[in-house]
């Protein structure tokens, strides 16, 4: 089946513009994860939705970051008037969610803020 | 703070032998544990995982140790070989506050032929 994807896989942006990143996860996974990794960093938590509850934004860096996940599938991570520092890959997740844990990463998207 | 950690940025083992991964952590109420390896430009693949009710759990040539009393896990690769060469992160999650998982800093392997 497929896999989850990501759009766009590389986006180059002006500082100070706004961005929007996709993510599709596996159908049926109720579980689905944002991530950010910055050259030569780990992984850095942002966001985790699990089906209806309400989202954990505890690693959202600031507000200029916001997600949503519309009809518990589809998620859109924002990035408002953008910095230099936000510069990283962007990788999202999904689980099943329904007491195992392991997550099914997207390639990710690039994301270039000159 | 970080509650998982990976102390060593890169292994260097030659092929054929044993690749050791080490992770640290510091939440007592992680019960699950996973390793994922990650090659360049792709997102990290789910390689190992092991509950804390198991000290080991072995999936072909890769074995996962838990040490609870320690709070430390390893990753063993046997017998190492080239197409191993990627990042690995270590990861730990807890059935309280739902499925958020905490990853390590990872650590590079490299294995030579």
């Amino acid at each position: 089946g497929a896999g989850v994807s990501q759009s766009p896989s590389n986006k180059v942006t002006e500082k100070g513009k706004d961005v929007e990143l996709r993510c599709d996860p596996i159908s049926g996974h109720t579980a689905l994860y944002w991530y950010r990794q910055s050259l030569g960093q780990g992984l850095e938590f942002l966001i985790y939705f699990q089906g209806n509850s309400a989202p954990d934004k505890s690693g959202l860096p600031s507000d200029r970051f916001s997600a949503e996940r519309t009809g518990g599938s589809v998620s859109t991570l924002t990035i408002q008037r953008t910095q230099q520092e936000d510069s990283a890959v962007y990788l999202c997740a999904s689980s099943p969610g329904t007491g195992r844990y392991e997550q099914y990463f997207g390639p990710g998207t690039r994301l270039t803020v000159t | 703070d970080q509650q998982v950690k990976q102390n060593s940025p890169s292994l260097s083992v030659q092929e054929g032998r044993i690749s050791i991964l080490n992770c640290d952590y510091t939440n007592s109420m992680f019960d699950y544990f996973l390793w994922y390896k990650k090659y360049p430009a792709e997102g990290p693949t789910f390689l190992i995982s092991i509950s804390s009710i198991k000290d080991k759990n072995e999936d072909g040539r890769f074995t996962v140790f838990l040490n609870k009393s320690a709070k430390h896990l390893s990753l063993h690769i046997v017998p190492s070989q080239p197409g191993d060469s990627a990042v690995y992160f270590c990861a730990a999650s807890a059935n309280t506050g739902g499925f958020k998982t905490i990853f390590g800093a990872g650590t590079r392997l490299f294995v030579k032929a």
